[in-house]
């Protein structure tokens, strides 16, 4: 009954891989978000999707591609990993409607690239 | 654009002491402000927010924090913490208009016995 949920948890890889995290959630929310927080825990919004639409994207590489087959999912796929990328990555999702709706967060899916 | 200071990364305190986690704000637009908490190895929380209204937002772990618009701030403040409140919390903006949270660089609060 996890509201928002990510796979795999860890991902360890080598550079130069490609790599897709999932993302699900079961609130029948609309609007779904990728952040990435890096080793410092800061935490920067990447993408959003409203009902399998992107509305936002954060100047992230081209070597990373959202992609939602419908309102309930947002996988993050990522070509040619690099030392960089190495963070924890969460999922959000939220409610559209009035402002400031509370977004809830998946887990977290730990990336190390070696 | 907005931008969130969180001047402190970390807050020691023993347990039972009352503790303030500061948080700074600029926007050119209206904002709405969160205050989340992330548990060890957790996903990010929601502990309470100001949309409009009083000043004064209270969570319902006894949590709470003012909205100061002039000094463009929004403290987190407990009066008596415990052990379970160690964690990072994250202080958040979200301008009227865009739905999107630029978070703050969190503060670490660890409370001790």
């Amino acid at each position: 009954d996890t509201a928002v949920s990510q796979t795999p948890k860890y991902l360890v890889t080598q550079m130069g891989n490609d790599k897709s995290i999932k993302c699900e959630q079961n609130l029948g929310h609309d609007t779904m978000y990728w952040y990435k927080q890096d080793s410092k825990k800061f935490l920067k919004i990447m993408f959003s999707y409203n009902n399998k639409e992107l509305i936002i994207n954060e100047t992230v590489p081209n070597r990373f591609s959202p992609k939602s087959p419908d309102k309930a999912h947002l996988n993050l796929h990522i070509n040619s990993l690099e030392l960089g990328d190495s963070a924890v990555y969460f999922c959000a999702s939220q409610k559209t409607g009035a402002a400031a709706e509370t977004q809830y967060f998946g887990p977290g899916t730990r990336l190390l690239v070696l | 654009a907005q931008s969130v200071t969180q001047l402190d990364s970390q807050v020691p305190v023993f347990e039972e002491a009352p503790v303030e986690l500061r948080c700074n704000y600029s926007s050119s637009v209206s904002v709405y402000l969160f205050w989340y908490v992330q548990y060890p190895n957790q996903g990010l929380q929601l502990l309470l927010k100001y949309l409009s209204g009083s000043t004064l937002v209270e969570s319902i772990n006894g949590f709470e924090a003012e909205f100061n618009k002039s000094q463009t701030s929004f403290h987190l403040r407990k009066p008596s913490v415990h052990i379970s409140d160690t964690a990072e919390y994250f202080c958040a903006v979200e301008p009227t208009g865009r739905r999107a949270l630029t978070f703050g660089s969190g503060t670490r609060l660890q409370v001790q016995p």
